[in-house]
């Protein structure tokens, strides 16, 4: 069966330092790849998504950036954070596009 | 600009009853739509989903109907319990833009005894 893994589960970080946070699938090739952020009392952004190695498309201008150096690897990161970069990240799979999504159990990041 | 709305509100109805749920876009052209349970500090659960040619879905006590002449969608748990309580999110990918599931902010639903 297929599970996906996404760390660290909390992270409080200071403003400026790096980010880097991880998520890896199981079970499953060529999985379709996204990383959403969930701000307090807000809905889920989708902030990227990778339909193959290298791949990456990005839906929102910010200091974040992403990677899939493997098939089932999937990285978020910063080089310098900041204040409003602080929420509940999510990490989620599909085996094709359209299909259901498969979420991590997320990180929750707070920036201070 | 393509919006998606759900009730911010919380909805409470009693145990036994059943909850209807409501999601309304704008400027979409939706393939899909589809239903996700999120409980606080955990990622979406999948329940449904229902494509652009169907009108009606059914699994279990959940069922899902799908206007896009009314460019809109109902979401009803019937006989609802206590543990239904969570918040209800849909989620909408559009013709054109296929890898990109747009979640709309979610609906509290709170069910009592």
């Amino acid at each position: 069966s297929q599970t996906i893994h996404q760390w660290p589960a909390t992270l409080v970080q200071p403003v400026g330092s790096p980010l880097s946070l991880e998520c890896t699938v199981e079970g499953t090739s060529n999985p379709n790849l996204y990383w959403y952020r969930q701000a307090a009392g807000r809905g889920l952004q989708l902030l990227f998504y990778s339909v193959g190695i290298g791949q990456i498309s990005s839906e929102v201008p910010q200091n974040l950036s992403a990677s899939r150096p493997q098939d089932r690897q999937f990285i978020l990161s910063s080089k310098k954070l900041l204040l409003s970069d602080s929420g509940f990240y999510l990490c989620a799979w599909s085996q094709q596009t359209n299909e259901k999504l498969f979420f991590g159990s997320g990180t929750q990041l707070s920036v201070l | 600009s393509q919006k998606i709305e759900q009730n911010s509100e919380a909805l409470n109805i009693q145990e036994g009853k059943t909850a209807t749920l409501t999601c309304n876009y704008t400027n979409y052209s939706p393939a899909y739509l589809q239903w996700y349970r999120q409980d606080p500090g955990r990622g979406p659960v999948f329940l449904l989903l229902i494509r652009e040619n169907e009108k009606e879905k059914r699994k279990e006590r959940l069922k899902v109907t799908f206007d896009t002449t009314l460019k809109q969608s109902l979401f009803h748990i019937t006989a609802s319990q206590p543990a239904d309580s969570a918040t209800y999110l849909c989620a909408l990918s559009s013709t054109g833009t296929a890898s990109k599931l747009t979640f709309g902010t979610g609906t509290r639903l709170q069910v009592t005894l």
